[in-house]
């Protein structure tokens, strides 16, 4: 079992608000990094740190982080937003890496 | 921009080695973590480990390895080609699945350590069946 834990899945109506979660003892110390993956593609970072997007990442999405839970915002979900969502941060020990289960995002 | 190639064999056999390489093309090679994650078939990401060489010949380059593989990882890094690579011995059927290479920056902030995976390679698809 993962360090990281994350919903299994979550749905959104097109353009509304959806956040997805990522829970750990190891994110009170660390910050959590985000990546989306579609179907036969390799992941994407879409946040990471504090807040920050990288180049090409639209800023409906956001980032924040409270006690031991990470979270990624999509403010107004769009079709091509869907995909899996895996959170990543180090472990307990602080040594490795480890990344959550991965949350399936469907926009309805 | 910075592109990852990777490549090796799809197809092995149990107790066999896996072994695979990939190739930085772009940007600096030096002072990043370069790191293996693999996915198996319909399941989640599962970082294997990392090696960090800072091009500086008075240091050996550093690893860290998951610790439920560490007795069978090796990553090593050939800076003359920018390239690293990945084995894994003695591989099971529990072997099987998509292999990426990724860097990650190194990072530190005045509050804490910055880690990502910004670029990855395409991935490949290993095989373990008898």
């Amino acid at each position: 079992s993962s360090e990281l834990t994350q919903d299994p899945a979550v749905s959104v109506a097109l353009g509304q608000t959806v956040r997805i979660t990522c829970q750990g003892d190891s994110l009170r110390s660390y910050y959590a990094s985000w990546y989306q993956q579609k179907p036969g593609q390799a992941p994407v970072l879409v946040l990471y740190g504090k807040n920050n997007r990288p180049s090409g990442i639209p800023d409906r999405f956001s980032g924040s982080s409270s006690g031991n839970t990470a979270s990624l915002t999509i403010t107004g979900a769009q079709a091509e937003d869907e995909g899996e969502f895996y959170c990543n941060s180090r472990d307990s020990s602080g040594n490795h890496l480890v990344f959550g289960g991965g949350t399936k995002l469907t926009v309805l | 921009q910075v592109q990852l190639q990777q490549w090796g064999a799809g197809l092995l056999k149990p107790s066999e080695t896996l072994s695979l390489t990939c190739a930085v093309y772009g940007g600096s090679f030096s002072g990043y973590y370069w790191t293996w994650i693999r996915q198996p078939p319909g399941k989640g990401l599962e970082w294997i480990g990392e090696i960090y060489d800072s091009g500086s010949t008075n240091y050996n380059p550093s690893h860290h390895y998951n610790p439920s593989l560490k007795s069978r990882v090796t990553i090593s890094v050939d800076t003359s080609k920018n390239q690293f690579s990945l084995k894994l011995s003695s591989v099971t059927a529990a072997d099987t699945g998509v292999f990426y290479c990724a860097r990650r920056p190194v990072v530190v902030t005045a509050i804490r350590p910055l880690d990502y995976f910004d670029y990855w390679g395409q991935g490949t698809l290993v095989t373990v069946s008898s």
